[in-house]
C-alpha cells in the first residue's frame, strides 16, 4: 500500500511556542490531506481538510489561526500548532487520499505525538 | 443516531479462533468502506478496502459489506497474538467528503 510519513514523532515543547509537523506521501501524488486528533482510548477526530494549493477547510471547533496548515505541494502539508499550551498535548495523525473514482482510499501517516509543558 | 457505529467492547479471544467484528451505519450515501488496524501509539494501518457491496479475502482477513443492511464486518481466521490492536472501521461517500469513523474495537488474542 501507499506511505504516508510524519515529523517529527514525538516532540515536546515549552508552553507558548509553535510546533510544526510535517506530512508527507511518500510514493504518490495527494491532492488531499487530512489531519486528525486522538485522545487516548479514543477515535480519530478530525481538524481539518488540507487541499493542495489552497486553503483548509476547518471542521466546526478547530481554532484556523491556532492550527495554520499549509500544503504548497502534491506530497507535503504541514500542520504548525500555534503558542501551544497544555491543553494541545496530543497524537496528532495526518492521512492522505490516493486513487481515484472505486480504488479511492485513504492512507494514514505513523502520527505525532506532542507534549506540551 | 451516530453516521457510524461500532461496540468498543474489549474482545479477547485465545489464539487460532475467528475475530469477528461489525460496524453499522446509517448514511446511505457511503460506498468505500474501510478497516484500519491501529497498534498502541500508532496511526492506523489500512487493512482491508471494499467498494460498494460484496465480500473481499486477503489471507486471513475477509470484509463483507451489506448496503442493504447497512452493515459491514471484518473475519479474522486464525488469530495470532500479533492481530491484538485496536480495529477501526471507516467509510465515505467519496470525492471530498471525509471519513467517517466507528470508534474502534480494541481485540486481545491470547497466546
Amino acid at each position: 500500500g501507499a506511505v504516508v510519513s510524519q515529523h517529527p514523532s514525538r516532540v515536546i515543547c515549552k508552553s507558548g511556542t509553535s510546533v510544526k509537523i510535517e506530512c508527507r506521501s511518500l510514493d504518490f501524488q495527494a491532492t488531499t490531506m487530512f489531519w486528525y486528533r486522538q485522545f487516548p482510548k479514543q477515535s480519530l477526530m478530525l481538524m481539518a481538510t488540507s487541499n493542495e494549493g489552497s486553503k483548509a477547510t476547518y471542521e466546526q471547533g478547530v481554532e484556523k489561526d491556532k492550527f495554520l496548515i499549509n500544503h504548497a505541494s502534491l506530497t507535503l502539508s504541514t500542520l504548525t500548532v500555534t503558542s501551544a499550551h497544555p491543553e494541545d498535548s496530543s497524537f496528532y495523525i495526518c492521512s492522505a487520499r490516493d486513487g481515484v473514482g472505486a480504488s479511492e482510499t485513504q492512507y494514514f501517516g505513523p502520527g505525532t505525538r506532542l507534549l506540551v509543558l | 443516531q451516530k453516521e457510524v457505529e461500532q461496540d468498543p467492547g474489549p474482545l479477547s479471544v485465545p489464539e487460532g479462533a475467528i475475530v469477528s467484528l461489525n460496524c453499522t451505519y446509517s448514511n446511505s450515501a457511503f460506498q468505500y468502506f474501510m478497516w484500519y488496524r491501529q497498534y498502541s501509539r500508532k496511526g492506523p494501518e489500512l487493512l482491508m478496502y471494499t467498494y460498494s457491496s460484496g465480500n473481499k479475502e486477503d489471507g486471513r482477513f475477509t470484509a463483507q459489506v451489506d448496503k442493504s443492511s447497512k452493515y459491514i464486518s471484518l473475519f479474522i481466521r486464525d488469530s495470532q497474538p500479533s492481530d491484538s490492536a485496536t480495529y477501526l472501521c471507516a467509510m465515505s461517500a467519496g470525492g471530498n467528503n471525509r471519513l467517517a469513523f466507528g470508534k474502534g474495537n480494541q481485540v486481545v488474542v491470547i497466546p
